[in-house]
């Protein structure tokens, strides 16, 4: 079972720069979300899609845009990257947005220099 | 505010001891607590998970315990392995309204270190 699954692992960028991270699940869950994880600052949500079609800001969603391309996929793009947006990013799904576990991708590390 | 917190920030035991990883929630209105492990370069890996209705639930060499008279959490881990060492997570799920809808948010603490030596 491959879960839940994201790409890039590992990304530097140049600050200006533009990029997507993309992330699939092959659950057939409903929501998806995209964390960012930081030293000493835990898990925190960037934006969430409760189900296809619909997507929201989450605690930290300055700096990103997000696309629910269909039921599996959902991407999160950076337009002009600044080095605070270094971190590790983390795509999840859950099968509806009601108090479910969250499943987690294995990770993207970004470096913005 | 709402808020979930760990008592140690790091926890070191000898192989095949039991292990109690402690969190704190403040939100009383939290119905869903989930206990999370990560390993070093990897995410978040889904242990165990326990409603508000219960007070105690077991898996697999793991077993989570709810007190709601205090707002506590525990995660006990019976004969810990060298492969146990690792960040454990607890998170708590509230509700909040958006729009009209409400809809679950799941809350992360700091985690703590596990760290197991043979």
């Amino acid at each position: 079972n491959a879960g839940v699954t994201q790409t890039p692992k590992f990304q530097v960028l140049k600050t200006g720069q533009s990029m997507t991270l993309q992330c699939a699940q092959d659950m057939n869950h409903n929501s998806m979300y995209w964390y960012r994880q930081d030293p000493g600052m835990g898990l925190r949500l960037i934006y969430y899609s409760a189900s296809e079609g619909t997507t929201d800001k989450g605690e930290v969603p300055n700096g990103y845009n997000v696309s629910r391309l269909n039921k599996r996929e959902f991407s999160l793009r950076l337009e002009s990257a600044a080095p605070s947006q270094t971190s590790v990013y983390f795509c999840a799904s859950s099968e509806t947005f009601t108090g479910n576990t969250i499943y987690f991708g294995e990770g993207s590390w970004l470096t913005v220099v | 505010g709402e808020s979930v917190g760990l008592h140690l920030p790091t926890l070191s035991v000898q192989e095949g001891d039991n292990s109690i990883i402690n969190c704190a929630y403040s939100n009383s209105a939290s119905d869903y607590f989930i206990w999370y492990k990560q390993e070093s370069g990897k995410g978040p890996q889904f242990i165990i998970d326990i409603r508000s209705n219960m007070d105690k639930r077991q898996g697999q060499r793991v077993t989570v315990l709810l007190n709601k008279t205090v707002k506590h959490l525990s995660l006990q881990i019976a004969a810990t392995q060298p492969g146990d060492s690792a960040v454990y997570f607890c998170a708590e799920n509230s509700w909040a309204n958006a729009g009209g809808t409400s809809y679950g948010k799941l809350t992360f603490g700091q985690g703590t270190i596990l760290t197991v030596h043979p």
